[in-house]
């Protein structure tokens, strides 16, 4: 079975220093892609950056970076730099033929940036 | 600039009342889908759409229908809202379906029922 496990329900993080949220995934299809979505106060699911599980290097957009660790199954999310705008919800997910390409997501991680 | 709309924003409705939500993509993509979002949870998802098929989840009450008239649009009819029913609504579209393509969200429809 598809599973995505996001173990930090919330974080901390001081504003214009970086923060990893954590990802973990369980499947058994080789063909498997991961995205990381924003989800501020006003609801929107805003798309970060995505990973695809027979991608060499580690994604990059900015300053998200995904660090893709495929033996480990996991897919930690780094942001650099924050900004008090960092501030909301932030969701891990799955897509692989086993799911019927459809998105597993992980339960969330509210991260808080402090000024 | 391409992108799904989803209107309204916010609704309210009464217990047993029908509600019709709409969601529309100017991305021309084939998929388009709709979620159930409800307080500190992660979106589940209801159904979707891939072209005309209609694509139910097992788990999905009755009172949830869906149409998709043309690429463009598609709607969600709760047909007798309860109490339980108040969540966030959001609508996704993507390409053909596949593992690495991107699922991009409307702002979603904050439905309260009342």
């Amino acid at each position: 079975a598809q599973k995505i496990t996001q173990t930090q329900p919330g974080m901390f993080v001081q504003e214009k220093e970086a923060v990893t949220l954590d990802c973990t995934y369980d499947t058994s299809d080789p063909s498997y892609g991961l995205f990381w979505y924003k989800q501020p106060s006003s609801g929107e699911m805003i798309f970060l950056i995505y990973q695809g599980s027979y991608d060499q290097q580690n994604a990059t957009e900015g300053r998200y970076s995904l660090n893709f660790q495929k033996a480990r199954k996991s897919a930690n999310l780094v942001i650099s730099a924050s900004q008090l705008g960092d501030s909301a919800m932030y969701f891990c997910a799955m897509s692989s033929m086993d799911s019927s390409y459809k998105l597993i997501f992980g339960s969330g991680t509210r991260l808080l940036v402090r000024p | 600039d391409a992108m799904v709309i989803q209107n309204p924003r916010y609704q309210v409705t009464q217990f047993g009342k029908p509600v019709t939500l709409s969601c529309s993509q100017t991305l021309n993509h084939n998929v388009m889908y709709w979620y159930q979002q409800k307080s500190s949870q992660a979106p589940k998802l209801l159904f979707h759409y891939y072209d005309k098929d209609f694509n139910n989840e097992a788990d999905t009450p009755d009172n949830f229908q869906s149409r998709r008239p043309n690429t463009s649009f598609c709607f969600l009819d709760i047909r007798s809202p309860g109490l339980g029913d108040a969540a966030m609504y959001l609508c996704a579209t993507s390409r053909v379906g596949l593992a690495e393509e991107t699922q991009y969200f409307g702002p979603g429809t904050r439905l309260l029922v009342l």
